[in-house]
């Protein structure tokens, strides 16, 4: 158990629709990240907050959005949805280390919500 | 195109023998970490490499990253069943995103 909630596990909708992801980070990590996993292209970054702010953007359509709420949860809302949007939706929070004098990102994710749009 | 480059796609093995995973760029990385995933769960974390050349251990698995931090390896000894799964390398270029890899199939036949 990495710490990381998402809800729902699953999501089953049709196109067209919008949908809302959610996840809470682990105790104390102030950055979510979004990403998208496909079979397809892989596990694609989507989008970073940092304590209530956007701080990274990636592969992120414009039909999608996030945001940062005060208690740190993050959700991620999927409008308009297509089939091509049918993929596992993860969500991680980091925490920051040090070795040899360089900083790092750990990032731990969480479960993951299946979407799949029908 | 991938900016990270895992081989081999697949790889399967019987219980007992060795393999390793390779991951390659031709960027630098700040750090490299390894992930594992089962199949409809999350990535989890394996370990983190941040210096040239480091060498580091987790039991029968050993990581190492390249001088040029540029690529990284994954070596499994002794493979069992409970080593399969999906390996995934990551790669830092800054600290608020990670690259991935396509991931590195992994099954271990008993």
């Amino acid at each position: 158990d990495s710490g990381v909630t998402q809800t729902p596990k699953h999501l089953i909708t049709a196109t067209g629709q919008r949908v809302t992801l959610r996840c809470s980070p682990r105790s104390g990590d102030l950055s979510v990240y979004w990403y998208q996993q496909s079979l397809d292209q892989g596990l694609q970054f989507l989008i970073q907050y940092y304590n209530g702010e956007e701080r990274a953007k990636g592969n992120i359509l414009e039909r999608f959005s996030a945001q940062q709420f005060p208690d740190l949860h993050s959700e991620l809302n999927l409008s308009s949805l297509e089939l091509g949007d049918s993929a596992l939706y993860f969500c991680a929070s980091s925490v920051r280390g040090t070795s040899g004098g360089r900083s790092y990102n750990e990032q731990f994710f969480g479960p993951g919500t299946r979407l799949t749009v029908l | 195109t991938q900016l990270l480059e895992q081989s081999p796609q697949f790889l399967s093995i019987q219980e007992g023998e060795n393999l390793t995973v390779y991951c390659n760029s031709s960027s630098v990385f700040s750090s490299l970490q390894w992930y594992r995933q089962e199949p409809g769960e999350g990535p989890v974390l394996l370990v983190t490499v941040v210096t040239g050349g480091e060498v580091k251990k987790l039991k029968r698995l050993t990581f190492q990253f390249g001088d040029a931090r540029k690529d990284s390896s994954l070596h499994i000894t002794a493979a069992q069943p409970g080593d399969t799964g999906l390996y995934l390398c990551a790669g830092a270029s800054n600290d608020y995103k990670l690259s991935f890899g396509a991931g590195t199939t992994v099954t271990v036949r008993a």
